[in-house]
């Protein structure tokens, strides 16, 4: 059983669409995490989220969304994509949010044309 | 905001040899993190250790939160220990992670 899961795997799009990643954990944790990876395999916090807060990088464009419909999906949704979008976008997962191991997901790698 | 270096950049050893890499930060930090990141593409949380030691098979880590750093040792590396090594902290207020650019090593066989 995958503890992590992200989907799709791959996502190619044309700029200006709006688009979703879906992520699921199995694991019971409390917390969930959105980390953006660019290519040069610099990784970067975009949202953490638990059922008491949301925290958002102050980087982050309000393009990017959050949406977790119950504890074990937080989906991340993308508005008006740009070039600069594309990257590797990955899913974690911890029982209390930064105090404990973090689990990841696979990767959804993103390209916009 | 805090700002995390890594050190080295770029790392390659013999199958079997030992590492040190390191990581500095430049504030006082809730938390530190270590992560590997394989071939692949998957990343996986090594240690969480905001201060002291743990040890984890041939992997263990150090951080000195007073002085601003932490270390990671890899002893007797396996081909398997190619990656790239990532290390983060929690600012104080709890808001902030960050990541440093990381190392990557690579082992020979």
């Amino acid at each position: 059983d995958t503890a992590v899961s992200q989907t799709p795997k791959y996502l190619v799009t044309q700029m200006g669409n709006d688009k979703s990643i879906k992520c699921e954990q199995n694991l019971g944790h409390d917390t969930m995490y959105w980390y953006k990876q660019d290519s040069k395999k610099f990784l970067k916090i975009m949202f953490s989220y638990n059922n008491k807060e949301l925290i958002i990088n102050e980087t982050v464009p309000n393009r990017f969304s959050p949406k977790s419909p119950d504890k074990a999906h937080l989906n991340l949704h993308i508005n008006s994509l740009e070039l600069g979008d594309s990257a590797v976008y990955f899913c974690a997962s911890s029982q209390k949010m930064w105090y404990n191991e973090q689990f990841f997901g696979p990767g959804t790698r993103l390209t916009v044309l | 905001g805090i700002q995390v270096e890594q050190s080295p950049p770029d790392l390659i050893l013999q199958e079997g040899a030992n590492s040190t890499l390191r990581c500095n930060f430049s504030d006082s930090v809730n938390n530190l993190q270590w992560f590997h990141q394989n071939p692949w593409g998957q990343l996986i949380n090594l240690f969480y250790i905001p201060s002291g030691t743990k040890q984890n098979g041939r992997l263990s880590a150090t951080t000195v939160a007073t002085e601003r750093y932490s270390l990671l040792y890899i002893s007797s590396s396996q081909t398997t220990d190619s990656g790239v090594y990532f290390c983060a902290v929690l600012d104080n207020y709890g808001q902030n992670f960050v990541f440093g650019p990381g190392t990557r090593l690579s082992v020979l066989p």
